[in-house]
């Protein structure tokens, strides 16, 4: 099955830095990949996804890469801001056929941002 | 936020126990998924439901059991609770079967 490495475990920034959080998968054929965002006490929310067949994805301070042919992606946080430390979760997927959208989730990443 | 609702939110029982956790959706989704969530493990799937009465086992199934008789319900049984049970369970729905998904606010379920 699908196995998803996440990097770092934690990351600790000052605010207005940049952070970024890598993940590789292990299943060539896995064609989507969300990014969950955690907050305390609370159920992941998705914050960005990417499909296979785009390399690249933004949404305001938010980016997602892809890199298919190492099976990797990340996530670029820009110009961070104290509500953005949360834990940070990526996960992969085979969609269509019967698949059914299971996804497999990386360990997290614990992302403090310093004012 | 989707309508998703877990009960019960916190949940303290004894090893041998049985223990029903109960996922509630308003928005009439045909994907419905149980995850749990323990330290350095991320999130892991246990069970998903793709319409009422289909269900089929996740990454880690053994010593869980699902139910879903109606499409607003999904049910996760643990028939005899160990204390490696003891976790976060996470219910999400998903309209489509590649689209987002989104998740209730979870149980906290302690086994002593």
């Amino acid at each position: 099955g699908e196995n998803v490495e996440q990097h770092p475990s934690t990351l600790s920034v000052q605010e207005g830095d940049s952070a970024v959080i890598k993940c590789t998968y292990s299943d060539s054929a896995s064609n989507y990949f969300p990014w969950y965002k955690q907050e305390l006490g609370k159920g992941p929310q998705l914050i960005i996804d990417i499909r296979s067949n785009v390399g690249e994805k933004k949404d305001q301070r938010i980016a997602v890469t892809l890199n298919k042919t190492a099976k990797h992606f990340s996530l670029h946080i820009t110009e961070t801001q104290p509500e953005d430390s949360a834990v940070y979760f990526c996960a992969a997927s085979l969609t269509g056929g019967t698949s059914c959208g299971k996804l497999t989730f990386g360990q997290g990443t614990i992302l403090t941002v310093h004012p | 936020d989707a309508g998703i609702t877990q009960s019960p939110r916190h949940k303290v029982t004894e090893t041998g126990t049985p223990v029903t956790l109960r996922c509630h959706q308003t928005e009439n989704h045909r994907y419905m998924y149980w995850y749990r969530q323990d330290p350095g493990h991320g999130l892991r799937l246990i069970h998903y439901s793709y319409g009422v009465k289909d269900t089929d086992k996740g990454e880690v199934s053994d010593g869980y059991s699902v139910s879903r008789s109606k499409t607003e319900d999904f049910l996760l049984t643990l028939e005899s609770a160990t204390s490696s049970q003891t976790s976060v369970y996470f219910c999400a729905i998903s309209e489509y079967a590649d689209n987002e998904q989104f998740f209730g606010p979870g149980t906290r379920l302690t086994v002593l």
